[in-house]
């Protein structure tokens, strides 16, 4: 079975230090990967996704950036971390031959102060 | 404007009562639309999905209807209990199925 994992689960970092949030997926090959971002009461937004290794689309302009190393492994960084940059990371995986629906992982709920 | 607007924002009810969650969109072109349930500090978990020729759909006590005709759907859940305490997002995909769309989710809270 397939399982998606996601840490730390929970961070909280100062304005201006770096970031580095990590999602693997277990049990699949060649999936679709993304990055959404959830602030407090507000819906999903979609930050990266990417189709394969080395491939990063991304959806909105910001200070972080998302890479992919290996095929089940996609990373959210940041050099420098803004206030605005605290909400509820989600990463999520899909594949063709389930419809592209979307399996999501825990979340990391990242606080910047 | 969102492609996909929910309603209410916000609901709450006593257990044991029904309620229906609404989904307007404007997605085109249509590939399918899916409900999601987001427990508070989780990740969404699908409950229905639906495509264009269905236009009903069941996972237990919830309900889906999809009318492709008026781009709507709803989410109605029987009989309401503690647990169903959740947001619940509408997800419509365009193209092939990988452009999804999300709407903002309506928090539902059950109260006892």
């Amino acid at each position: 079975s397939q399982t998606i994992h996601q840490w730390p689960a929970t961070l909280v970092q100062p304005v201006g230090s770096p970031l580095s949030l990590e999602c693997t997926v277990e049990g699949t090959s060649n999936p679709n990967l993304y990055w959404y971002r959830q602030a407090a009461g507000r819906g999903l937004q979609l930050l990266f996704y990417s189709v394969g290794i080395g491939q990063i689309s991304s959806e909105v302009p910001q200070n972080l950036s998302a890479s992919r190393p290996q095929d089940r492994q996609f990373i959210l960084s940041s050099k420098k971390l803004l206030l605005s940059d605290s909400g509820f990371y989600l990463c999520a995986w899909s594949v063709l031959h389930r419809g592209y629906e979307q399996y999501f992982g825990p979340g990391t709920r990242l606080t910047v102060t | 404007k969102n492609q996909v607007e929910q309603s209410p924002q916000s609901l709450i009810i006593l257990e044991g009562k029904n309620c229906t969650l609404q989904c307007n969109y404007t997605v085109s072109p249509f590939s399918n639309l899916r409900w999601y349930k987001q427990d508070t500090g989780r990740g969404p978990v699908s409950l229905t999905i639906m495509t264009f020729s269905e236009n009903t759909k069941s996972n237990g006590r919830y309900t889906a209807t999809l009318d492709a005709d008026t781009k709507q759907s709803s989410l109605h859940i029987t009989a309401s209990q503690l647990s169903d305490s959740a947001s619940y997002i509408c997800v419509v995909s365009a193209g092939i199925g990988n452009d999804m769309r999300f709407g903002a989710g309506t928090r539902l809270t059950v109260k006892p």
